[in-house]
């Protein structure tokens, strides 16, 4: 069964420009969520999305958007990057967003800006 | 909302056992603990997880106090490629990883 497939996994943009990230979750799973990792502020909680739609969101500015496809596919945007915005942004995924169910993450795609 | 505390860092000798605290003193009722391990540039990886009762697998042992406020994971034979950044999270909704405890298992 194929894993968590994050694309790209490295990317470099300037300021102001925005960035799209994609996320394949493993088959059969349906939900979706999205991390930053920074250096000093471990892993955040964007939001996650379950049958296409926003369940939860962390404490993210508007710029940072994301949706989910039919086929449970999810992308992340973020729009008028900022020199903050460079992270690690990882993707989790696991059947449905429940008490017991674990996630499972991908390699995440490496974000500079410049 | 339930948080956890770990030490910041911890080292262990290789070959022996690494005890990883986590303490969750507000858990709640229905909250499961699960741990994960981070290694460099990679995704985190889940370990283990429980409700009450003490859990086994192949990778590792969690250890629930009967009280549910703290717990302890366990590598019981701790090598080399253990070494990593472990997260023990007690909240299935909005999951948040704290910074984590940074093992590192010595030669």
């Amino acid at each position: 069964k194929a894993g968590v497939t994050q694309t790209p996994r490295y990317l470099i943009k300037t300021r102001g420009q925005q960035v799209t990230l994609s996320c394949s979750p493993i088959s059969g799973h349906r939900s979706v969520s999205w991390y930053q990792q920074t250096p000093g502020q471990g892993l955040q909680f964007l939001f996650e999305y379950f049958s296409e739609t926003q369940r939860n969101k962390g404490n993210f500015p508007g710029r940072f958007s994301g949706r989910q496809f039919s086929n449970s596919r999810s992308e992340m945007n973020v729009s008028t990057l900022e020199l903050g915005d460079s992270a690690l942004y990882l993707c989790a995924s696991r059947r449905a967003p429940e008490t017991n169910e674990k996630l499972f993450f991908g390699s995440g795609t490496q974000l500079s800006v410049l | 909302d339930a948080k956890t505390t770990q030490p910041t860092s911890m080292d262990c000798a290789e070959g022996r056992a690494a005890n990883l605290p986590c303490n969750h003193s507000t858990i709640s009722g229905n909250e499961y603990v699960y741990w994960y391990r981070q290694i460099h540039s990679q995704g985190p990886q889940y370990i283990i997880h429980g409700l009450k009762n003490n859990e086994t697998n192949e990778m590792a042992s969690l250890i629930i106090t009967e009280d549910r406020k703290s717990s302890t994971l366990i590598l019981p034979h701790a090598t080399l490629r253990d070494t990593a950044v472990y997260y023990c999270i007690v909240r299935a909704q909005k999951v948040t990883f704290g910074i984590g405890t940074k093992l590192q298992v010595i030669p």
